[in-house]
């Protein structure tokens, strides 16, 4: 596609429920990036894919968070078992020159 | 461990003033900076980036930045602000070029212009 699209825009949820966020990244892109944005907390790294090597998990906060990458293209992050303060903004990323990423428009998550 | 530090968390100037928005970063070696802009609304857009070569950057809309070893900083300005301006500004850093290197963000600077 022509951005990198992300779904849902906005996800309010309640406490303990499962949550899946999705990530179309841009055609050809082979890095795909998984951020979240909390209030002046800026940007924190969670998950990184690069091709099909094994991807980067480093940022991710708790075992209750996961992601995958189909086919080298779209993503999905997984949030079992949310909690309130998993409320943020959640941004995915796609890069086909390293290190220069475009950005989805975020999946906003509210948990109640 | 790479990491960024953005001084002032909010900045406030005038129309038609100088814009500077600080940026100190940490990097055990060379590092690749970047400014990305994210206005309400939207998602982030690279503003400008320094891998090697002239110190003294050019980005989009008039924004430009220097890399000072020195000072391990990488400070954004424009000479004149434009209401179009106010928005959220964030500074990165990488310590590589290519697959593997993540990016590491500030906490942001939300710049605010006024008549």
């Amino acid at each position: 596609g022509a951005g990198v699209s992300q779904s849902p825009s906005n996800k309010v949820t309640e406490k303990g429920k499962d949550v899946e966020l999705r990530c179309d990244p841009i055609s050809g892109h082979t890095a795909l990036y998984w951020y979240r944005q909390s209030l002046g907390q800026g940007l924190e790294f969670l998950i990184y894919f690069q091709g099909n090597s094994a991807p980067d998990k480093s940022g991710l906060p708790s075992d209750r968070f996961s992601a995958e990458r189909t086919g080298g293209s779209v993503s999905t992050l997984t949030i079992q078992r949310t909690q309130q303060e998993d409320s943020a903004v959640y941004l995915c990323a796609s890069s086909l020159a390293a290190n220069v990423l475009t950005f989805g428009a975020g999946s906003r998550l509210t948990v109640l | 461990a790479q990491s960024v530090t953005q001084l002032g968390s909010h900045v406030s100037v005038s129309e038609g003033a100088l814009v500077l928005l600080r940026c100190n970063y940490s990097s055990s070696v060379p590092p690749y900076l970047f400014w990305y802009v994210q206005y309400p609304n939207q998602g982030l857009q690279l503003l400008l980036k320094y891998t090697t070569g002239a110190t003294l950057v050019k980005g989009i809309n008039g924004f430009e930045a220097e890399f000072k070893k020195s000072e391990t900083s990488f400070h954004l300005t424009k000479p004149s602000a434009h209401m179009s301006d106010a928005a959220e500004y964030f500074c990165a850093v990488s310590d590589g070029w290519g697959g593997g290197n993540k990016l590491t963000f500030g906490t942001g600077t939300q710049l605010k212009v006024e008549l």
